[in-house]
């Protein structure tokens, strides 16, 4: 599977945006760029994904870049219940064995001040 | 949708005694994934099943591990002759077939190993 980078923390305070960066230079064809969340003893939480077009969604906005080697989570007003630990993950839809799998990386731990 | 249910939510065990975990994916979730996170660390796969079938197996699942789905519905993965280095989290997640469907997972059983 191909591998993303994320940056170890972030900080942000709340009700400003949020850019979450991720790069994947060896990102193929047919893998889906998502990315999923995991509140303090929680498990993960789906956020949004997407393949080449930017995303939005109720919780958050994917910006994906032309070339499709990095992207972008947008929270676009961070909240204290932001605070997570946030993972972006390719998945290769095409993959025959485990479809749906994800490997994930450690992530990125953001920490919103009030 | 109920969500992803695992029982217990936390279990403390001697060194050397056998385990069990409980998994009730969302109803109509036909693939059924167990993941196992340790401190700062990402979830790591473990296994995965379509229906009754395991059709995966992670090197990190050792022969002192099973799981099982018998009915294609809830799932249990054992664990047997425990070892301090199986305390961690494991997760449950479940997802229909339909293409780009997300993971959804349960809220994780600790376990903790003595």
């Amino acid at each position: 599977d191909a591998k993303t980078t994320q940056p170890n923390s972030m900080e942000s305070n709340e009700e400003e945006p949020v850019h979450l960066p991720c790069n994947h230079s060896t990102i193929s064809g047919t893998d889906y760029i998502h990315w999923y969340r995991q509140l303090p003893s929680q498990g993960p939480e789906y956020v949004i994904h997407g393949l080449t077009s930017n995303v939005n969604n109720r919780m958050a906005s994917l910006a994906i870049a032309e070339d499709r080697k990095s992207s972008t989570l947008i929270l676009h007003r961070a909240t204290l219940r932001d605070a997570a630990v946030y993972y972006c993950i390719l998945r290769d839809e095409n993959y025959g064995g485990s479809q749906g799998n994800l490997i994930f990386g450690k992530g990125t731990k953001l920490s919103v001040k009030p | 949708d109920t969500g992803v249910s695992q029982d217990p939510r936390h279990k403390i065990t001697k060194r050397g005694q056998n385990v069990t975990f409980r998994c009730d994916p969302i109803s109509e979730h036909n693939r059924l994934y167990w993941y196992r996170q340790t401190l700062g660390q990402g979830p790591e796969f473990l296994t995965y099943f379509q229906n009754e079938a395991q059709l995966e197996k992670s090197r990190l699942l050792s022969d002192r591990f099973s799981a099982e789905r018998p009915k294609g519905s809830f799932s249990t993965l054992e664990i047997q002759r425990t070892e301090q280095g199986d305390s961690a989290m494991y997760l449950c997640a479940s997802r229909t077939d339909r293409g780009h469907s997300p993971l959804h997972f349960g809220n994780g059983t600790r376990l903790t190993v003595t």
